[in-house]
């Protein structure tokens, strides 16, 4: 397995611009999380998915960031309009249902620049 | 609420010293703790978790719940073992997701 697949891995965009962040987790894996990390504020969860359904958005700081998961095998983290303070690498991981929900692998991450 | 706590972002030490990580946890249930790790351009990954009991890379770490602490120790650190490291709580209920500290950037020194 390829492990978790993020895309870009790298973005640069101009404030106003729609941004798409792409995931593809594990195969067989039930769990799926985006994460923030900022220099600020570390690691920060903003949403996390069990089987292709968000659980928790409580974390997803503004009404400008929206994801999806329309299969077991793709996620997508949208920021429309983007903001210089949205600047930050985004991480996708995933884990398995059951003992080891919380042994999460991780993505290369997306770092985004917000110009 | 969850609570993850790591006071020092920035932690050197010289090869062969000693090295502790602290990390304090807030939960009122029953705790799961990890520690991630993450090496310059490479992933975010598991270090340990304290349900193992193992040592990985020479580095343990044991949770004290009297004192609400899983500090990452390593009685001779080496120049590999720069890092950040991230403690994190998972909750054992039915919702699963866990709370990550603010992170330790471990520095070791030649």
């Amino acid at each position: 397995d390829a492990g978790v697949i993020q895309s870009p891995r790298h973005e640069v965009t101009e404030m106003g611009q729609e941004v798409t962040l792409r995931c593809k987790p594990i195969s067989g894996h039930d769990y799926l999380f985006w994460y923030r990390q900022t220099m600020m504020r570390g690691l920060e969860l903003l949403i996390y998915f069990n089987n292709n359904v968000p659980i928790d958005d409580s974390g997803m700081p503004e009404d400008r960031f929206s994801a999806k998961m329309p299969n077991a095998s793709f996620s997508t983290l949208k920021i429309q309009p983007s903001e210089p303070r949205d600047s930050a690498v985004y991480f996708c991981a995933s884990s398995r249902q059951g003992a080891g929900a919380n042994v999460l692998t991780f993505g290369a991450g997306s770092r985004l620049t917000v110009l | 609420a969850q609570r993850v706590t790591q006071p020092e972002k920035l932690l050197s030490v010289f090869k062969g010293a000693p090295v502790e990580l602290k990390c304090n946890y807030s939960y009122s249930g029953s705790p799961e703790l990890f520690w991630y790790v993450q090496y310059s351009r490479q992933r975010l990954q598991l270090l340990l978790r304290h349900i193992s009991r193992e040592s990985i890379k020479g580095f343990t770490a044991d949770l004290n719940k009297g004192e609400t602490s899983f500090h990452l120790k390593k009685p001779f650190a080496q120049e590999e073992d720069s890092a950040m490291y991230y403690c994190a709580l998972g909750s054992s209920g039915s919702a699963r997701q866990l709370t990550f500290g603010s992170g330790t950037q471990l520095t070791v020194l030649p």
